[in-house]
């Protein structure tokens, strides 16, 4: 069964970096079956896509948040990672990993997002 | 940004009732859309693909279908562990976007 598990500090300054690890197990992140996500949710409201990426380094963005993120993987370890560059408070929020499927292998289109971490709350405060 | 506008925001029902969930999208996204079912503190649960498809291990009770940019998401018999809130989700494009949610509440 994949799981997949969220790591990071809970707590970020304004202005810092935040940076958030997923750890994949139970199945393969090299697979061009898949693209690897973030998606957070500001408490007590809904969800906004982050960014996804692909093992051979293909990747998409909200474009309101591009210019500030980062996202990589490293297939040797199973893991990605998200880098969210001068964060505010308005970038508290419980940040979820997610698994994003494709309708066939390569395919450069990924869609919905089949298995999710169990969330990191972040919170951004001096 | 291809727009997700659910309704209602908030439903109350109760055990055994049907109940419907509409999302619409503000352009046509074809069958592109998810359901998701998330419980307080949990992360979202995929229950529907591609407007209708079932995923694996979700109950028969839930069902999804699409009528032009219209998408709706029933549960034929509402049972305790439906409580939740639900959003949808469009993947046509590659902004992808969710609704605002849909809270469902115990009558």
């Amino acid at each position: 069964q994949l799981q997949l598990q969220e790591s990071g500090p809970g707590l970020v300054k304004p202005s810092e970096t935040l940076s958030l690890t997923c750890t994949v197990s139970g199945g393969g992140i090299r697979s061009g079956y898949y693209y690897w996500a973030w998606i957070r949710q500001p408490p007590g409201k809904g969800l906004e896509w982050i960014a996804s990426r692909y093992s051979t380094g293909s990747s998409f963005f909200n474009p309101s948040l591009k210019s500030r993120v980062t996202i990589s993987i490293d297939t040797s370890k199973n893991q990605f990672s998200l880098k969210l560059s001068s964060v505010t408070a308005a970038d508290t929020a419980t940040y979820y990993c997610a698994r994003q499927q494709l309708l066939w292998f390569g395919d450069p289109d990924p869609d919905y997002f089949d298995y999710w971490g169990q969330g990191a709350l972040i919170t951004v405060s001096s | 940004d291809i727009q997700m506008t659910q309704s209602p925001s908030t439903l109350s029902a109760s055990i055994g009732d049907r109940v419907t969930i509409t999302c619409r999208a503000s352009q046509s996204i074809s069958s592109w859309l998810a359901w998701y079912q998330q419980k307080p503190g949990k992360a979202p649960k995929l229950l529907i693909y591609k407007a209708s498809t079932l995923q694996s291990g979700v109950p028969s009770r839930f069902s999804g279908s699409r009528s032009g940019t219209e998408f709706t998401l029933t549960i034929s018999s509402l049972q305790p562990d439906d409580f939740a809130t639900y959003y949808c989700q469009q993947y046509s494009s590659s902004l992808y976007t969710f609704g605002q949610g849909t809270k469902l509440e115990i009558k």
